[in-house]
C-alpha cells in the first residue's frame, strides 16, 4: 500500500541554520510527491511538488528532490527564518487511484531568533 | 484566482446533532477532497468527489457523508455527532487529473460538546 513517513518533531533551529526534514514513502506505483506547510490556525499551503523521479521542487528557498532509489523526498532550506516556524507535511498522490493523497504525520519546526 | 473557501469557519454543536460544512473550490477545479485533522490522528482522508461522483473514500463511518454539486461546490455532513468528531475539517480542491495536486481551504473548526 501507500504511506508516508516523516521524521518526528519538533525540530528547533536558530535563525539562519540549515534545515532538513526527512520524508520517505512507500508506493505501489510512481506517485507525485508534495510538501505542504501549515501555519497556526490555517489550512495547508502547497509549498513544492515533484511529479517524477529526479525532479527537484523548489519554492521560497525550500527544495526537495524526488529520489526513487531511496524512496525519499527530503525537504531542505539553506537558511531558515523565524517566519518559517510551522508544521510541514510530506504527501504523495497515487496516480493509479486518481486523487487519493497520503500524508505524513507532520513535523513541527520552531525557529528561534 | 480566489482560493478555496470554507464556511462556516467555526462551529459548536451538541452531541447527537448533525452538521453540514460547505466548500467552494478554486474556479475550474473539478475535484474536492475532505480531510479530518486532529492532534491525535493527524490528517485523515474522508472522501473525494469529482464531477459530482464520489471517487475515493476513506475509513470513516457512514455518519460522514458528502456530495458535490454541478458547480463543483461540495458539502460534507456529519450526523449524530460524537465528542470525538471535534476536529478541524479541511477541504481541498484540484483539477482532478494528472499531475494531481490539491489546494486547501482554511478549514472549519468543529467543536462538539
Amino acid at each position: 500500500g501507500n504511506s508516508v513517513t516523516q521524521m518526528e518533531g519538533p525540530v528547533t533551529l536558530s535563525e539562519e541554520a540549515f534545515l532538513t526534514i526527512n520524508c520517505t514513502y512507500t508506493a505501489t506505483g510512481y506517485p507525485s510527491l508534495f510538501w505542504y506547510v501549515q501555519y497556526p490556525g490555517e489550512g495547508l499551503q502547497l509549498l513544492l511538488k515533484a511529479t517524477k523521479a529526479d525532479d527537484k521542487g523548489s519554492n521560497k528557498g525550500f527544495e526537495a528532490t524526488y529520489r526513487k532509489e531511496t524512496t525519499s523526498f527530503h525537504l531542505e532550506k539553506g537558511s531558515v527564518q523565524v517566519s518559517d516556524s510551522a508544521v510541514y507535511f510530506c504527501a504523495l498522490s497515487d496516480k493509479d487511484n486518481f486523487n487519493k493523497f497520503y500524508f505524513g504525520s507532520g513535523t513541527k519546526l520552531n525557529v528561534k531568533p | 484566482k480566489a482560493g478555496v473557501t470554507q464556511t462556516p469557519r467555526y462551529l459548536i454543536k451538541t452531541r447527537g446533532q448533525q452538521v453540514t460544512l460547505s466548500c467552494s473550490p478554486i474556479s475550474g477545479h473539478r475535484s474536492v477532497s475532505w480531510y479530518q485533522q486532529t492532534p491525535g490522528q493527524g490528517l485523515q482522508f474522508l472522501f473525494e468527489y469529482f464531477s459530482e461522483t464520489q471517487r475515493n473514500k476513506g475509513n470513516f463511518p457512514g455518519r460522514f457523508s458528502g456530495r458535490q454539486f454541478s458547480n463543483s461546490r461540495s458539502e460534507m455532513n456529519v450526523s449524530t455527532l460524537e465528542l470525538g468528531d471535534s476536529a478541524l475539517y479541511l477541504c481541498a480542491s484540484g483539477p482532478g487529473t494528472p499531475p494531481y495536486e490539491q489546494y486547501f481551504g482554511p478549514g472549519t473548526r468543529l467543536t462538539v460538546t
